[in-house]
């Protein structure tokens, strides 16, 4: 049973379009990530939060924004979607000191298309 | 600048065929580093964390072992299931650098 919910799993949605991609978490997690992954390429840091009301950017430049106003819950927001933000988005999530012990949970992830 | 590189990109196996996967790194104060298994369409799964070079982890057909500069994932007498993605990432801080992974598909 997945302990971090990635909703929705597959979204096809119109240029210029507000989009949300929602993340949530059971276990009581501080940290939490988004990662954008392409095919047969490798994970990519676009955000990140160590806790409540702290969001930082990631190693790749993203139009996307964050929040975390809840512990449990990071969502992903994308204002105006492009061709370009199509991708798959995989959020993840780790306790202090589990990062550098068990590595991150990861959701199933959220596939975009934008037409 | 920190960096994972995974070798080879793609590996087919005959069912019993034994392998290995490379994972070099060249990232600063490592304070960790890690295998995961991904399937197509869903997130990594969590396999193994490696934190001294001479360190070895084993769990059913799949063992990894770390030096200084690069990991290794050997897979022995790999089944059809094993077939999947499998990725390497190096923890600095809190943040994981991953590798673009080993596509590794198993022949019956």
């Amino acid at each position: 049973e997945a302990d971090i919910y990635q909703t929705p799993r597959y979204l096809v949605i119109g240029t210029g379009k507000k989009i949300t991609l929602e993340c949530s978490q059971t276990m009581g997690h501080d940290k939490m990530y988004w990662y954008q992954q392409d095919p047969g390429m490798e994970l990519h840091l676009i955000h990140y939060s160590y806790g409540v009301n702290s969001t930082e950017k990631g190693d790749l430049s993203s139009e996307s924004t964050v929040s975390r106003i809840r512990t449990e819950h990071f969502p992903l927001t994308l204002e105006s979607a492009r061709p370009s933000h199509t991708s798959q988005y995989l959020c993840a999530s780790s306790d202090t000191g589990g990062a550098v012990n068990y590595g991150y949970t990861f959701g199933s992830g959220t596939r975009l298309t934008v037409v | 600048e920190d960096q994972v590189t995974q070798s080879p990109e793609a590996l087919r196996l005959q069912e019993g065929e034994s392998s290995s996967l490379n994972c070099s790194y060249t990232v600063s104060g490592l304070r960790g580093l890690f295998w995961y298994r991904q399937d197509p369409g869903k997130g990594p799964e969590f396999l193994f964390t490696l934190y001294s070079a001479g360190e070895e982890k084993e769990k059913e057909r799949l063992k990894a072992t770390l030096t200084k500069k690069e990991s290794f994932l050997h897979i022995t007498a790999p089944k059809p299931e094993d077939s999947a993605t499998y990725l390497c990432a190096a923890a600095f801080d809190y943040k994981l650098s991953f590798g673009a992974g080993t596509t590794v598909t198993v022949r019956a």
